[in-house]
Order: C-alpha cells, then sequence, then structure tokens
C-alpha cells in the first residue's frame, strides 16, 4: 500500500485560502468515503479536522473544508489564521488498513 | 479521553520491545485501536490495528511491518500493546496510538520515541 501522495508545500497570507491535494487510488480514497484530515504540530498529537471526506467534528473552525472527486481528496483552508501553520496528513480507509499521506506543510506568509 | 504510550527508549538493532498504550475514559472493549508512527522527518505511516473483541479480536498490518510486528490488548486494562520483534534502525521514530482513525471521535497520544542504533 503506497503512501496517498500530498504537495510538500503550500502556502497563503493571512487571510487567504489554500487548497491540498491528497492522490490515491481506486483502492482507497477512490472506493470509500472514509478520508480524514490532520493537522500535526511536531511532538504533539495529530488532530482529526475534516472525516468522512467533508465533516468538521465540533470544535473545528468551519474555515477548514472537505471534498472528495474519483481518487483524489482536497482539504481547502478559507481565511488563514498564523495557527493554521501546520503539517497536514490526510488518510483513507483501503479495506481493512488505512492509508496516509506524504505530508503537506502549510505555511502562513 | 485520555491516551498515553509508554515503552520507548533507545535500544540495539536486533532486539525487542514492546510498547503499551492505555485509553481511558473510553469505553475501550469496543474500540479498534491502532498503532501510527512517525519516522524522523518523514510522515505519519499505519502499522496496524486490532479489532474489539466482540468483532473476533484480529489484527491487520501494514505490509512493511507484517511478521515482526504483534498488536494486542488487556481489556481489564484498557491498554493496547504493540510487540516489536527485530528491531531495525528503520524503526525508529515515534510511535503513537489512537482510535477512531477515520472518525470524527478520532483520540490520539503524544507518542513514545523508539531510538534503533546498530
Amino acid at each position: 500500500q503506497s503512501a496517498l501522495t500530498q504537495p510538500p508545500s503550500a502556502s497563503g497570507s493571512p487571510g487567504q485560502s489554500v487548497t491540498i491535494s491528497c492522490t490515491g487510488t481506486s483502492s482507497d480514497i477512490g472506493a470509500y468515503n472514509y478520508v480524514s484530515w490532520y493537522q500535526h504540530f511536531p511532538g504533539k498529537a495529530p488532530k482529526v479536522m475534516i472525516y468522512e471526506v467533508s465533516r468538521r467534528p465540533s470544535g473545528v473552525p468551519d474555515r477548514f473544508s472537505g471534498a472528495k472527486s474519483g481518487n483524489t481528496a482536497s482539504l481547502t483552508v478559507s481565511g488563514l489564521q498564523p495557527e493554521d501553520e501546520a503539517d497536514y496528513y490526510c488518510c483513507s480507509y483501503s479495506g481493512d488498513s488505512y492509508v496516509f499521506g506524504t505530508g503537506t506543510k502549510v505555511t502562513v506568509l | 479521553v485520555q491516551v498515553v504510550e509508554s515503552g520507548g527508549g533507545s535500544v540495539k538493532s536486533g532486539t525487542s520491545l514492546t510498547l503499551s498504550c492505555e485509553i481511558s475514559r473510553i469505553n475501550f472493549s469496543n474500540a479498534w485501536p491502532s498503532w501510527v508512527r512517525q519516522a524522523p522527518g518523514k510522515g505519519l505511516e499505519w502499522v496496524g490495528r486490532i479489532k474489539s473483541w466482540s468483532e473476533g479480536g484480529t489484527t491487520d498490518y501494514a505490509a512493511p511491518v507484517k511478521g515482526r510486528f504483534t498488536i494486542s490488548r488487556d481489556d481489564s486494562r484498557s491498554t493496547l500493546y504493540l510487540q516489536i520483534d527485530s528491531l531495525k534502525t528503520e524503526d525508529t521514530g515515534v510511535y503513537y496510538c489512537a482510535t477512531g482513525i477515520v472518525t470524527g471521535t478520532s483520540y490520539w497520544g503524544q507518542g513514545t520515541l523508539v531510538t534503533v542504533s546498530s
């Protein structure tokens, strides 16, 4: 099972939007609507920001949104805030296993 | 919910190590917890998962670790275990315990560091 493909980095100024792609295959993202997005600060526990493609857990700002088309999922952060600067990982169910993305470092300029 | 991993440390390649993860304030017996690791400078990597006993208590592993990693659970202690045999230098990293990986109620610990030297 290969890692899902994400761009290594993304950036935007405060208030702008940034979209991160996550490309998988017909065996993972394309097969299931179980795609999550995690925000991770080094040394901390990853935090789920989006689950089941586009659902937001309570407490996550509505600036975070998710979508999926075919074998590719995406995370959009609208109205970027300085505290959004972090590593982001997608994760998909893949039939009795899970696969994470390669990770994207989001920088707020 | 509190998730606390332990058992990491500096070890020699070829030896074995067992990590523990206590998860409190959830119905642990119904959970299907996973282990996830992160090598230095690398991304998150799913290692494996164990189902609840009501679902058979079976385990699933990522291909790179199959045969050397063993996940087990003790519901009476709300504790998950990861035994790593024949440790390799590439097993170095932070090991996280997590529940509900693709759900909205996903709980993770802060991880335990394993350093394998030759």
